[in-house]
């Protein structure tokens, strides 16, 4: 059972690069999560999904878009790439009824 | 407009003393709170948690406590092991919504 798995674990982009941060869960959770965490700030909400073919913003959505294509799957894309999104980055999911999430084990972003 | 605040980033206590560490929030519609804990290069991970019909909630040697009118909450480690080093973050959720709202994080360090 692997839980919530995040490809890749660590990349480094230059400014201006696009990729996608895949995150894939096994549980069948309704719900996905894409959060960043940054020294001093914690862990923010950039976007997430309550079901296939859903998205909505978080807290921090500018400079990121995701898709929801297959249930199981939640992917993040960075379209230009910039340094202020260097950070590490977590996937979640949850259940419907369920308050706590479960995490992937994080992306370390550095866009230089 | 931060909810959720942890307002000590770091704590330092011996093995076998109690560590405290505290989160107040703004929102009074939050109705369950949950404490994560997050070791290096790893996801942060389920603690404990709590609801607002409950003033505490104890699991082992980690006990929450939960004071509605003053808006605050504190997670309890008695004994503190070395172990118990990471950074702690508390989360909580106004009924009904699919999303937590994150402090920004207390790094506890427990010394042998």
């Amino acid at each position: 059972n692997a839980g919530v798995t995040q490809t890749p674990k660590f990349r480094v982009l230059k400014t201006g690069q696009s990729m996608t941060l895949l995150c894939a869960q096994d549980m069948n959770h309704e719900y996905m999560y894409w959060y960043r965490q940054d020294p001093g700030m914690g862990l923010r909400l950039i976007h997430y999904s309550v079901g296939e073919g859903t998205t909505a913003k978080g807290e921090v959505p500018d400079g990121y878009n995701v898709s929801r294509l297959k249930k199981q799957n939640f992917l993040l894309g960075l379209e230009s790439a910039a340094p202020s999104q260097t950070s590490v980055y977590f996937c979640a999911s949850k259940r419907r009824v369920n308050y706590g999430y479960t995490f992937g084990s994080g992306t370390r972003l550095t866009v230089v | 407009d931060q909810q959720v605040k942890q307002n000590s980033p770091s704590l330092s206590v011996q093995e076998g003393r109690i560590s405290i560490l505290n989160c107040d929030y703004t929102n009074s519609m939050f109705d369950y709170f949950l404490w994560y804990k997050k070791y290096p290069a790893e996801g942060p991970t389920f603690l404990i948690s709590i609801s607002s019909i409950k003033d505490k909630n104890e699991d082992g040697r980690f006990t929450v406590f939960l004071n509605k009118s003053a808006k605050h909450l504190s997670l309890h480690i008695v004994p503190s092991q070395p172990g118990d080093s990471a950074v702690y973050f508390c989360a909580a959720s106004q009924g009904g919504s699919e999303k937590l709202v994150f402090g920004k994080g207390t790094k506890l360090t427990v010394n042998p």
